[in-house]
């Protein structure tokens, strides 16, 4: 079982609409999470951090739900510039913070 | 640009022979980070630096990988006997280190390797 999992997708979506994407992951001991953004062929680049409390940056939110180690990323009035593959992550800063990457989200936004 | 940079971009080489990357990451940073991403699915550590000394190691870091940080400053990664299996884009990350927290990782554009 992979430490980190999410659904790999794709999610075709409108344009405007909500989509959600979801992860679990396995260590206990993880201590920082993270949603990256990958476009096709480019390196993985930080979206946004993500918080017990959840956190909002414009149009996206981000929750944390360590009691049952569940990740989600809400993504609100989607754009055709949304499309790209979306990265969960989590990180132990104890363990020099190394990244675990779940396997991504393909999300494709559709006019 | 003051980002990360990796050398080079892509490489094609034939199965057997010996590859070397290079990364060089944002000046004041002192760890460095290797990753390795195959076709769908998400990056996996190999390795980190904190200045001149290799902190970490995979499993994924087999016995034809080497990696080093000679000056604490750029990085290569080695891939002695290269196998087809070893076809990847391999990222370099560079972070402040230390402190108790975590620090932003920069990702460089990766070198894509081919083995034939």
């Amino acid at each position: 079982r992979k430490e980190v999992e999410q659904d790999p997708g794709p999610f075709n979506v409108p344009e405007g609409a909500t989509v959600a994407f979801n992860c679990t992951y396995s260590n206990s001991a993880s201590q920082s999470f993270f949603w990256y953004r990958q476009d096709c062929r480019k390196e993985p680049k930080l979206l946004m951090s993500v918080y017990s409390s959840g956190n909002e940056d414009g149009r996206f939110t981000a929750q944390l739900n360590r009691a049952s180690q569940y990740i989600s990323l809400l993504i609100r009035d989607s754009k055709l510039s949304d499309s790209a593959t979306y990265l969960c992550v989590v990180a132990r800063v104890n363990a020099g913070n190394m990244l675990t990457f779940g396997g991504g989200t393909r999300l494709m936004v559709k006019p | 640009d003051t980002g990360v940079s990796q050398n080079p971009r892509h490489k094609i080489t034939k199965r057997g022979q010996n590859v070397t990357f290079r990364c060089d990451p944002i000046s004041e940073h002192n760890r460095l980070y290797w990753y390795r991403q195959t076709l769908g699915q998400g990056p996996e550590f190999l390795t980190y630096f904190q200045n001149e000394a290799q902190l970490e190691k995979s499993r994924l870091l087999s016995d034809r990988f080497s990696a080093e940080r000679p000056k604490g400053s750029f990085s290569t990664l080695e891939i002695q006997r290269t196998e087809q299996g070893d076809s990847a884009m391999y990222l370099c990350a560079s972070s402040l280190g230390g402190g108790g927290s975590y620090n932003e990782q920069f990702f460089g554009p990766g070198t894509r390797l081919t083995v034939l």
